[in-house]
């Protein structure tokens, strides 16, 4: 199956500072690509749809200056938290679906970041 | 997006079948039917995925009504493996198209 991958797999930072977490798309290429976010015992919560070459399509509720999304190619796109806040604590999974592969319609997902805000 | 109703939590024993039943009344003419599994602090992973009638894999089948207001995972002989959270999802499966979860359901398997 195609291959998302996330990195850094976990970061801890102090409050106020901007984390940078990248997904990528190893064997396919991705216009679109999704950014979740997942509290312990919750289901994930959609926050953005990352497009490629244009400005990323936030959910309601989710402040577009403070998690600012890039993405650059077909294959990266980078979510940064920016001025973390404990509450900002949190598991962060990006998804993407192979737009170049005729029959595949299921979606792929990073193995997931774990950040956690001190 | 159609929503989904699933059990919160189910029980199993080893080696035992498992059906998951999943309700989406709403479902619309171009949604499928997707099931994930995830396991603590991973991504999700993609199970089965179908349209109607009946889909089998290697890991698993999806059963589907002619109405497709509900839909059946059904995991053969579970292990301890197995544990994880098993989400429905159903939508249109176009490349731009967002996958909201629902709550998902627990599958917890004892020796």
């Amino acid at each position: 199956g195609a291959v998302v991958s996330q990195h850094p797999s976990r970061v801890i930072c102090k409050s106020g500072t901007s984390v940078k977490i990248e997904c990528r798309s190893l064997d396919f290429q991705a216009t679109t690509m999704f950014w979740y976010r997942q509290f312990p015992k919750k289901s994930l919560m959609l926050m953005a749809t990352s497009n490629e070459g244009s400005k990323a399509t936030y959910e309601q509720g989710v402040e577009k200056d403070k998690f600012l999304i890039n993405h650059a190619s077909l294959t990266l796109s980078t979510l940064t938290v920016t001025s973390a806040h404990p509450e900002d604590s949190s598991f962060y999974i990006c998804s993407a679906r192979p737009m170049d592969r005729a029959g595949i319609t299921e979606a792929f997902f990073g193995q997931g970041t774990r950040l956690t805000v001190v | 997006l159609a929503k989904t109703t699933q059990p919160i939590s189910m029980d199993s024993y080893e080696g035992q079948e498992v059906n998951i039943t999943c309700s989406h009344n709403n479902i619309a003419t171009n949604d499928y039917i997707t099931w994930y599994q995830q396991f603590p602090s991973q991504g999700p992973r993609f199970i089965i995925q179908g349209y109607k009638t009946k889909v089998t894999n290697e890991v698993a089948s999806l059963f589907i009504p002619a109405d497709r207001k509900s839909s059946t995972l059904s995991l053969p002989r579970v292990s301890l493996s197995d544990t994880a959270v098993y989400y429905c999802l159903v939508g249109d499966m176009g490349g731009y198209s967002t996958l909201t979860f629902g709550k998902g359901t627990m599958l917890l398997v004892s020796p």
